[in-house]
């Protein structure tokens, strides 16, 4: 079983400021790693994910996480925020070993203001 | 299709009927997932399709849910004799491969009166 931590709800940011969104797993097995995005009345989307290779994946739209194993921790980040970036940030775990469903934080709210 | 379609976007019924929610995967995407994303929380997993069988139905909250998946697309979630408590968005996913990367509809919006 797993289970994925985030502690933050809402983390109110001004636009052009750094951010980091804090995610914490738990799992006994090697996990696969990922950030879900649901933007404003939108459905949710894949903004990056760890499988294998370098700890550190980037995303399109400038944010990356780091797989970090022995924190067990694959927080997001982005070093200059903007008002677009508004949104739902999900932290979700998948286990490695055959087929797992795909486990959810509860999601943080990024409030982006001007 | 492009992406995942749901239907209806929007369900508001009274306490006691039965609901029927619809999914279309991607097409070609051999897994189907269902979950429940109800106000203040998280995504919670109700059930999982390879195919049309459904190994993994442990996330269902109770024998009031059912789904079932034909022709390996579309998917139905049943809720039955609904609560006030079933109201949620209910979001399907579908993928290709096993590595997580899910692609969701934009789900189904049940109110239960």
């Amino acid at each position: 079983a797993q289970s994925v931590t985030q502690l933050d709800s809402q983390v109110p940011v001004f636009e052009e400021a750094p951010v980091e969104l804090r995610c914490n797993y738990s799992s006994s097995v090697s996990v696969y790693l990922f950030w879900y995005v649901q933007y404003p009345n939108q459905g949710l989307q894949l903004l990056l994910k760890y499988l294998s290779g370098s700890t550190l994946v980037e995303s399109i739209n400038g944010f990356e996480a780091e797989f970090n194993k022995s924190q067990t921790s694959f927080h997001l980040r982005k070093p200059s925020v903007h008002i677009s970036d508004t949104a739902e940030y999900f932290c979700a775990v998948s286990s490695r070993s055959g087929y797992s469903t795909l486990t959810f934080g509860k999601g943080t709210m990024l409030l982006v203001s001007p | 299709g492009a992406g995942v379609s749901q239907s209806p976007s929007n369900k508001v019924t009274e306490k006691g009927k039965d609901v029927e929610l619809r999914c279309d995967p991607i097409s070609g995407h051999t897994a189907l997932y269902w979950y429940r994303q109800r106000l203040g929380q998280g995504l919670e997993f109700l059930i999982y399709f390879q195919g049309n069988s459904a190994p993994d139905k442990s996330g269902l909250p109770s024998d009031r849910f059912s789904a079932e998946r034909t022709g390996e697309s579309v998917s139905t979630l049943t809720i039955q004799r609904t609560q006030q408590e079933d109201s949620a968005v209910y979001l399907c996913a579908s993928s290709l491969v096993l590595t997580g990367e899910l692609f969701f509809g934009e789900g189904s919006r049940l109110t239960v009166l």
